[in-house]
Parts: C-alpha cells; structure tokens; sequence
C-alpha cells in the first residue's frame, strides 16, 4: 500500500548519541519534508526537498541535516544529539494536484535525548 | 516573511454545537487553503481544501470560506461530534522559487457530550 514510513516509532537516547531518522514513501512524491512538532503544538519546517539532490533549510533552525540520495528516502541525521532536540519529529511528502498542494504525513518519531 | 494567523488557540464547545475557527494570511498571492485534523497521538491528515477561485467549498459537516479581499478563511463544523476533537491546522500555498505550504500554530478543539 502506498504510504510514508517513519522508523523507529520511538527513540530513546543519551546525549552526544548520533542519530538518524529514516523516512521512506512508496507514492513516488517529488517533494519531501521534515518538521518538528511538540505534541498537538505548532508544525516548525526544518527541511524539505523537491527532489533527487535538493535539499533545504526550513522556517525553524534545526542542527539536523538531511540527504536526498533516491526519491523515496529521505533521512534526517543528527550529529550529536542534544536534551533540547527531544520532540517528535514528522516527514511528510506531498504531490502537486489541481490547485494544491497535498501533504501526506508520517506516523513521526518520538525522540527523547537523557 | 509570509505567516498564517490562526485563532483561536482552544476551543470547547458542547456536542451538537458548531464550532469555527479562523485564520488570515499574509502572501496575497497565495491561491490555495487546506486544512489538517491531527487526533491525539496521530498523523496530521487533509481534511478539507479550498483555491482561491472559490469562495465555499462543503463537505458533510465541515466547510470552508475564503475572503481573499481580506485574507482571511475559516474552517465551520457543524453538529460537531466527540469524534470532531483534534487540532486543527490552516495553511496557506505561498508562491516563490518553489511552492511551500505555510501553516498556522493550530487550534485544540474538545467536543464534550
């Protein structure tokens, strides 16, 4: 079935811990993005791509990078993980229909940084 | 920079009542309007969209208005239900280099029996 998946559902780590968070879509969107929410707050851009090699930086400062190797995958590594990165973390990827722009969200990881 | 105003930040209303929440943007070019339901512990999902060509769109219980003279839409629920209570988000299509949905802070609507 076509979707947008998010592994690990849930992280839990110690801090200076490099991470990645790994997004895949089998609906062959173009464009793919990261956002970081706190439970039922604000949706803050931190990445997107529109494609093979495209990426860039969201509205909300983020330490994260992201990579855009193949279509489907789009990954979200953090170097050395921080207590202050701890929220959940959404990928999205959307399609560009009649007058709009779709998005279709991730089940989001959850990370917590001790 | 372009933003979406979103109001108010909660809600609560009594089952069977309509509930409407309102939101106003800043890029005048901006041609499209969706709106996200995010239940507790869920993804965001569309629930309803609007272009600017447009000035009501229907579905069911849930529609939208858009006022592009004043740059302002809202999203109405009617004989809202248990199941209606989620966070809701507005966003706004801005136009540039490439197209980017910018979303509003989001409004926490509880529906109680």
């Amino acid at each position: 079935e076509a979707d947008i998946y998010q592994t690990p559902r849930y992280l839990v780590i110690g801090t200076g811990k490099k991470i990645t968070l790994e997004c895949s879509q089998t609906m062959g969107h173009d464009k793919m993005y990261w956002y970081q929410q706190d439970p039922g707050m604000e949706l803050h851009l931190i990445h997107y791509s529109y494609g093979v090699n495209s990426t860039e930086k969201g509205d909300l400062s983020s330490e994260s990078t992201v990579s855009r190797i193949r279509t489907e995958h789009f990954p979200l590594t953090l170097e050395s993980a921080r207590p202050s990165h701890t929220s959940q973390y959404l990928c999205a990827s959307s399609v560009t229909g009649t007058g709009g722009e779709k998005l279709f969200f991730g089940s989001g990881t959850q990370l917590s940084v001790l | 920079g372009e933003n979406v105003e979103q109001h108010p930040s909660t809600l609560s209303v009594q089952e069977g009542d309509s509930a409407v929440i309102k939101c106003t943007y800043s890029d005048s070019a901006s041609n499209y309007f969706p709106w996200y339901k995010q239940e507790l512990g869920k993804r965001p999902q569309l629930i309803i969209d609007i272009r600017s060509n447009v000035g009501e769109k229907k579905d069911q219980r849930i529609a939208v208005t858009l006022n592009k003279t004043a740059k302002h839409f809202s999203l109405h629920i009617t004989e809202t239900q248990p199941e209606d209570s989620a966070v809701y988000f507005c966003a706004a299509l801005v136009s540039g280099g490439y197209n980017k949905l910018i979303f509003g802070a989001g409004t926490r609507l509880a529906v109680h029996p």
